[in-house]
């Protein structure tokens, strides 16, 4: 059975302390990893996509890496902005356009 | 561009009524997909629509149906509402079914509760 998971299930850091958060999954192919951020009330925004093993993506101060069993999403010197759920999604090769949704984690970042 | 677009914002039923709830995805995206966020999880796949045909389902009772229109525009029906039933309803487009581009656009949801 295909599994996503997240840790920590919550993460405090003060602005400025980078910190990395993780998503490990078991599958049995994988078309595609997502990062997502999502505010409390509001949809899922979308982050990065990752499609193999060793494939990194950057934006702003966030930084996305995938190896064949976890990704991990980087936050370098995060700001109060960066506080949100961080999702870690999974779309296997035999589930064409259903998104897996790990549980995420919630980061707040205090000035 | 116009993002994902969902109505209404939030809807407040009775058990046992029934809701229909909407979504126009981004301009030219003719996929549309449907979540269920209960609180302090993540979404949970509902529906997946492409060029007006059913191409996914998930495991929620056939109380939930859903259809999508010539203009890629979709709507969700849940029937007979459970208290359960009360979450965020999220409304994700995306470019194609297959190829390159695999990523989900997300609405900003429908808030329903049920009581």
């Amino acid at each position: 059975e295909d599994q996503v998971t997240q840790s920590p299930e919550a993460l405090r850091l003060q602005e400025g302390e980078s910190s990395s958060l993780n998503c490990s999954y078991t599958v049995s192919g994988l078309r595609g990893l997502f990062w997502y951020r999502q505010d409390p009330g509001k949809g899922p925004e979308f982050l990065f996509t990752l499609y193999s093993a060793g494939e990194e993506k950057e934006k702003e101060r966030l930084k996305a890496t995938l190896t064949k069993k976890e990704s991990f999403l980087h936050i370098t010197a995060p700001k109060p902005e960066d506080s949100a759920t961080y999702l870690c999604v999974l779309m296997t090769t035999d589930s064409w356009g259903k998104l897996q949704f790990g549980a995420g984690t919630q980061v707040v970042v205090t000035p | 561009d116009a993002g994902v677009t969902q109505s209404p914002t939030h809807l407040i039923k009775t058990r046992g009524q029934q809701v229909t709830l909407r979504c126009s995805p981004i301009s030219g995206h003719k996929s549309v997909s449907w979540y269920q966020q209960v609180l302090g999880q993540g979404p949970q796949f509902i529906f997946q629509y492409y060029e007006k045909e059913e191409r996914g389902r998930g495991n929620f009772p056939d109380r939930f149906s859903a259809r999508q229109f010539p203009n890629y525009s979709s709507e969700l029906n849940v029937n007979a509402l459970l208290l359960g039933d009360s979450a965020l309803y999220l409304c994700a487009s995306s470019l194609l079914l297959a190829g390159a581009s695999y990523e989900q656009y997300f609405g900003p949801g429908t808030r329903l509760t049920v009581t």
